[in-house]
């Protein structure tokens, strides 16, 4: 039972345009949302996060939004640039585990922008 | 460099041998967390803990793993009696108090 889809598995965008990367969640308990970029071989590098009593954070080039009702997030990236090509994973919190503290994590997409 | 640092970043071994994985964390963090990444998945939760604690172990194996993370070093991911689904890359993370979590580099595990 997948809480937490990235049902985009690849993405490609040209360079200079935005890049929107989509997550859907089921679990109603989630309370905060990050996202996470991937290159190969590494591993995952903190983008940005928001809080379930937000539904907007921006930081730069990213923008984090957040539709509770329809329990969907997404991440833009403008302008997008060749760098940006990486692995996002969106990622929630559970208040109502164990400890509050582990992350439930999507599949991922291949963000590809083409210069 | 004020990273997670994750060591070795590459182990190979063989059906039956044991993995060990070192993890430290940024330095002033004391919440440590250990993911498995299968290929093609995303990060599966494994354990969570701080110094001298387990403080959630859902997602771990009810046999052959375990985790520590003493009063002194490395936070350590043991795997006693490897087998061949064991292979994945394992990732730690840190925290501070707040609620974001910064990961390693990973160490990917090979069983033969």
């Amino acid at each position: 039972d997948q809480q937490v889809k990235q049902n985009s598995p690849s993405l490609s965008v040209q360079e200079g345009r935005i890049s929107i990367l989509n997550c859907d969640y089921t679990n109603s308990m989630f309370d905060y949302f990050l996202w996470y970029k991937k290159y190969p071989a590494e591993g995952p590098t903190f983008l940005i996060s928001i809080s379930s009593i937000k539904d907007k954070n921006e930081d730069g080039r990213f923008t984090v939004f957040l539709n509770k009702s329809a329990k969907h997030l997404s991440l833009h990236i403008v302008p997008s640039q060749p760098g940006d090509s990486a692995v996002y994973f969106c990622a929630a919190r559970d208040i109502s585990s164990g400890s509050a503290r582990q992350l439930t994590f999507g599949s991922g997409t291949q963000l590809t922008v083409l210069p | 460099n004020a990273g997670v640092m994750q060591n070795p970043r590459h182990l190979v071994r063989r059906r039956g041998q044991e993995a060990r994985l070192r993890c430290s964390p940024m330095k002033g963090h004391s919440h440590v967390y250990w993911y498995r990444q299968l290929p093609e998945e995303g990060l599966k939760f494994m354990v969570y803990l701080q110094k001298e604690n387990i403080i959630d172990e859902s997602g771990m194996p009810k046999e052959r793993f375990s985790a520590e993370f003493p009063k002194e070093g490395p936070s350590i991911l043991r795997i006693q009696q490897v087998v061949r689904g064991d292979s994945a890359a394992y990732f730690c993370a840190s925290s501070g108090p707040g609620d974001t979590q910064y990961f390693g580099p990973g160490t990917r595990l090979t069983v033969l």
